[in-house]
């Protein structure tokens, strides 16, 4: 069955403490592994695709990184504006819907 | 627009009473979304439309749930005799293609509450 995990729940961060979320997933033959930011109140906007391991991309202190069971999200001196909830998700096989993970909750503090 | 806009953004309703939930995807994109977030929960998905039809209702959680979409642009989700457990925020979203291989654009919800 298709699937995907996303940890921790959540993550609690200083200033410039630089870390990982990780997102596992099982399918059978990716399209695309997504991750999003979802802040509160808001619907989640997107911020990577990654289509194959070994993959990477970059946006800022983001970087999403891509094997063919997971896929991290590294945060590099992250700022109190990262705080916010990072989805992962994943089309694959004969689906074209997004499949997506519960979350991870970032809190970054001053 | 420039944006997937949702309406209205709140719906407070009675246990029992229909509701309808409006999204009007960005021009042009073909593919359209509906999906369900509870408190604590991922987003589930709900249907998925290619133009005007829907190929893929498997996340419609009961009979008491449809949608439609008309002119291949705006999109309704209705919800008939509504229970408690319907309440969360419900989120559209589009995408040019809906082949799989893109990025989903979201609006910002309705945020369904019934008492």
């Amino acid at each position: 069955e298709d699937q995907v995990t996303q940890s921790p729940e959540a993550l609690r961060l200083q200033e410039g403490e630089s870390s990982s979320l990780n997102c596992s997933y099982t399918v059978s033959g990716l399209r695309g592994l997504f991750w999003y930011r979802q802040d509160p109140g808001k619907g989640p906007e997107f911020l990577f695709t990654l289509y194959s391991a070994g993959e990477e991309k970059e946006k800022e202190r983001l970087k999403a990184t891509l094997t063919k069971k997971e896929s991290f999200l590294h945060i590099t001196a992250p700022k109190p504006e990262d705080s916010a909830t990072y989805l992962c998700a994943f089309s694959g096989g004969s689906n074209y819907k997004l499949t997506f993970g519960k979350g991870t909750l970032l809190t970054v503090n001053p | 627009g420039a944006g997937v806009s949702q309406s209205p953004s709140n719906k407070v309703t009675e246990k029992g009473k229909d509701v309808e939930l409006r999204c009007d995807p960005i021009s042009g994109h073909t593919a359209l979304y509906w999906y369900r977030q509870s408190l604590g929960q991922g987003l589930e998905f709900l249907i998925y439309f290619q133009g005007n039809s829907a190929p893929d209702k498997s996340g419609l959680p009961s009979d008491r749930f449809s949608a439609e979409r008309t002119g291949g642009s705006v999109s309704t989700l209705t919800i008939q005799r509504t229970q408690q457990e319907d309440s969360a925020v419900y989120l559209c979203a589009s995408s040019s293609r809906g082949a799989g291989d893109e990025k989903l654009f979201f609006g910002s919800g309705t945020q369904l509450s019934v008492l």
